[in-house]
């Protein structure tokens, strides 16, 4: 089983509708994070987590929001779609256990709106 | 500001040859550390090699090696042997300190893609 794991791997909605984006881990990490990549623009932080009682905004919070439901959960919504938000979704945790930060990422979720 | 710069959109390489992916970065902290990714079609993100500023040799795993050079601020990935399999996207990521303090996160590149011909 994959160790990060994002429901639904893809998504249509249409504009204004609300929806929740899930990740979910087996890894026991503390951290997580969202993002989103758009083409030619490569990955940008939306926010992030350090432990369950932890949230903070990433570079493009806007239009977004998070919840941590438990140190394996990490949803991510929008209140209310909009077309530029159609992108790829990558959740992600890290560790220390290589001597350095590294980041594993779910396998992504990708989201058109309408 | 932190930033990464990767700006080759693309390269092309035979099957066996080594190919180098370029990376220069900016930022003012002396305690910093470099990622590379790769992206297949299917789309995962996955971690490659890492190399730290104050690590004073070059990273290396496996095929992968990482040419840092820090007063030149360029962190390039070189891809010995390349294969079929090579053929995605890659990232180079920079660690940079948050605001928050005492927290970190990554700065991604805007990626290259590598194709590998037979």
């Amino acid at each position: 089983d994959a160790d990060v794991t994002q429901t639904p791997r893809n998504r249509i909605t249409k504009t204004g509708k609300r929806i929740m984006l899930e990740c979910s881990q087996t890894k026991g990490h503390d951290r997580m994070y969202w993002y989103r990549q758009d083409p030619g623009l490569g990955l940008r932080l939306i926010y992030y987590s350090f432990d369950v009682k932890d949230i903070n905004k990433g570079e493009i919070s806007d239009g977004y929001s998070v919840s941590r439901q438990a140190q394996a959960k990490f949803s991510l919504s929008l209140e209310s779609a909009i077309p530029n938000q159609t992108a790829l979704y990558f959740c992600a945790t890290s560790d220390n256990t290589r001597g350095h930060e590294t980041q594993y990422f779910g396998p992504g979720t990708r989201l058109l709106v309408l | 500001a932190q930033k990464i710069t990767q700006t080759q959109p693309g390269m092309f390489v035979q099957e066996k040859e080594a190919v180098t992916l370029d990376c220069t970065y900016d930022t003012s902290d002396p305690s910093y550390g470099l990622f590379w990714y790769k992206q297949p079609s299917s789309g995962e993100m996955i971690f490659l090699i890492y190399q730290g500023s104050y690590d004073q040799q070059n990273a290396t795993e496996g095929r992968y090696s990482l040419n840092f050079q820090k007063a030149r601020k360029s962190a390039n990935l070189v891809i010995s042997a390349s294969q079929l399999g090579d053929s995605a996207m890659y990232f180079c990521a920079m660690r940079v300190q948050s605001t928050q303090g005492g927290s970190e996160k990554l700065v991604f590149g805007k990626g290259m893609k590598l194709t590998v011909n037979p």
